[in-house]
């Protein structure tokens, strides 16, 4: 069966200070992977998505970046910290070539920017 | 308006029935989505509807399709003090890479 697995849980980071959030899939090949932020508790924005190795799209302008160096890692990463990056962040995985297939979610981070 | 809205707070009673609504402005979805998501965790897929179908029941669950006013529901039947959470609904619109997301409706089940 997949799992899809993010560290770490909390994290705690001042302003300024870099960012690396990881998520790994496992028991699928090629997945569609993406990053959601969830501030508040509430609704999720999507950051960014991946349909392969290398291929990264931005869906807004942020401080943040993602990266995909292997076929089920995904990272999310920044070079310097903002107040405004404090949120819940999740990744999801689904299945190659379909928008019409379900997002699976990690247990997500939380970030909180001090 | 928002492509995919639901109402923010729903407070029942345990034992209770729950309805929780959403409307959607795509028509073109094959599949419409139910996530819950409890305190401080990440969404979990609760169960989904095929477009062409108007009503799907898994256990305590009835899942609501109205295709023609867009609207989709959720009803819990003897809801259960954890059943409190946050749910969304999820529609896969025409365009984007991913599902497109409410809101979400914060239940609370009161014992």
């Amino acid at each position: 069966s997949q799992t899809i697995h993010q560290w770490p849980a909390t994290l705690v980071q001042p302003v300024g200070s870099p960012l690396s959030l990881e998520c790994t899939v496992e028991g699928t090949s090629n997945p569609n992977l993406y990053w959601y932020r969830q501030a508040a508790g509430r609704g999720l924005q999507l950051l960014f998505y991946s349909v392969g190795i290398g291929q990264i799209s931005s869906e807004v302008p942020q401080n943040l970046s993602a990266s995909r160096p292997q076929d089920r890692q995904f990272i999310l990463s920044s070079k310097k910290l903002l107040l405004s990056d404090s949120g819940f962040y999740l990744c999801a995985w689904s299945i190659t070539g379909s928008v019409n297939s379900p997002l699976h979610f990690g247990n997500g981070t939380r970030l909180t920017v001090t | 308006g928002e492509d995919v809205e639901q109402s923010l707070f729903l407070s029942v009673r345990e034992g209770d029935s729950s309805v929780i609504n959403c409307t959607y402005t795509d028509s073109s979805s094959t599949y419409l989505y139910w996530y819950k998501q409890e305190p401080g965790a990440g969404l979990q897929l609760l169960t989904y509807i095929f477009s062409n179908m108007d009503m799907k029941q898994d256990q305590r669950l009835t899942v609501l399709l109205n295709k023609k006013d867009k609207h989709l529901s959720l009803r819990i039947a003897d809801t259960q003090t954890g059943d409190s959470a946050i749910y969304f609904c999820a529609d896969p619109h025409t365009g984007r890479r991913a599902l497109t997301f409410g809101s979400g409706t914060r239940l609370q089940v009161q014992p």
